[in-house]
């Protein structure tokens, strides 16, 4: 069976760094083809790709959110981490962590983390 | 940067009823690199459809896609009460590497 489960502040201050893990179980980051995404939704609106990092460690980043963002993985932890700088309001939403399996779509989801910016 | 709209922005049918839901892309991309997913309130995304046309694991079979180059389209032969929910294109492309669409709300009439 295959989990992901994302953890991280509820809250944070605008300017701030959020810091993000994605815990995953039932699949291997080392495996060749596997990738893991982060995707975001603020309320009520659609979702946005942000990130994913590859079995390989290459990483890919959102063109418009490049300069803010970096993702790493610890692959004996089973964990993703994405760090976003400079927080804003607009970056309040429910950020999401899933599995890319090749298909060129995200496979498996974890229940997402919801994250408020305001003083 | 390939831009995704899809139509009607809601749709209000009843259990029974076909549903069929439009995503265009901007510029045409490859049937492999297009997906449906399913979102209910509080939850998250739910992979539908990959590849345009291939249904994920334990998706039913009144769930299907299809379409070419830059129109694609998602059908639920007959809706079911669980199936009430938002539904999202998805593109795989250069850059940025996904985008999706606006969604489409499907809702009881």
């Amino acid at each position: 069976q295959i989990t992901l489960k994302e953890s991280g502040p509820t809250l944070v201050k605008p300017t701030q760094t959020l810091t993000l893990t994605c815990t995953f179980s039932g699949f291997s980051l080392s495996t060749s083809g596997v990738s893991v995404g982060w995707i975001r939704q603020p309320p009520g609106k659609a979702l946005e790709w942000l990130a994913l990092i590859y079995w390989d460690d290459d990483k890919r980043y959102s063109p418009s959110l490049k300069s803010r963002l970096t993702i790493t993985k610890d692959t004996s932890k089973n964990q993703v981490v994405l760090t976003m700088t400079n927080m804003g309001p607009v970056d309040t939403g429910t950020y999401y962590c899933a599995r890319r399996r090749g298909t060129n779509s995200f496979d498996c989801w974890g229940q997402g983390a919801l994250v408020t910016v305001s003083s | 940067e390939i831009v995704l709209t899809q139509s009607p922005g809601t749709l209000s049918l009843s259990p029974g009823e076909r549903a069929t839901l439009s995503c265009r892309a901007s510029q045409s991309i490859s049937s492999s690199y297009l997906a449906w997913y399913q979102q209910k309130p509080g939850q998250a995304p739910r992979l539908l459809i990959y590849g345009a046309s291939s249904r994920a694991t334990g998706i039913p079979d009144r769930f299907s896609g299809s379409g070419s180059g830059t129109d694609f389209t998602l059908t639920i032969s007959r809706l079911e009460p669980e199936d009430f929910a938002v539904y999202y294109c998805q593109q795989y492309g250069s850059s940025p590497l996904f985008t999706f669409g606006p969604g489409t709300k499907v809702d009881i009439k």
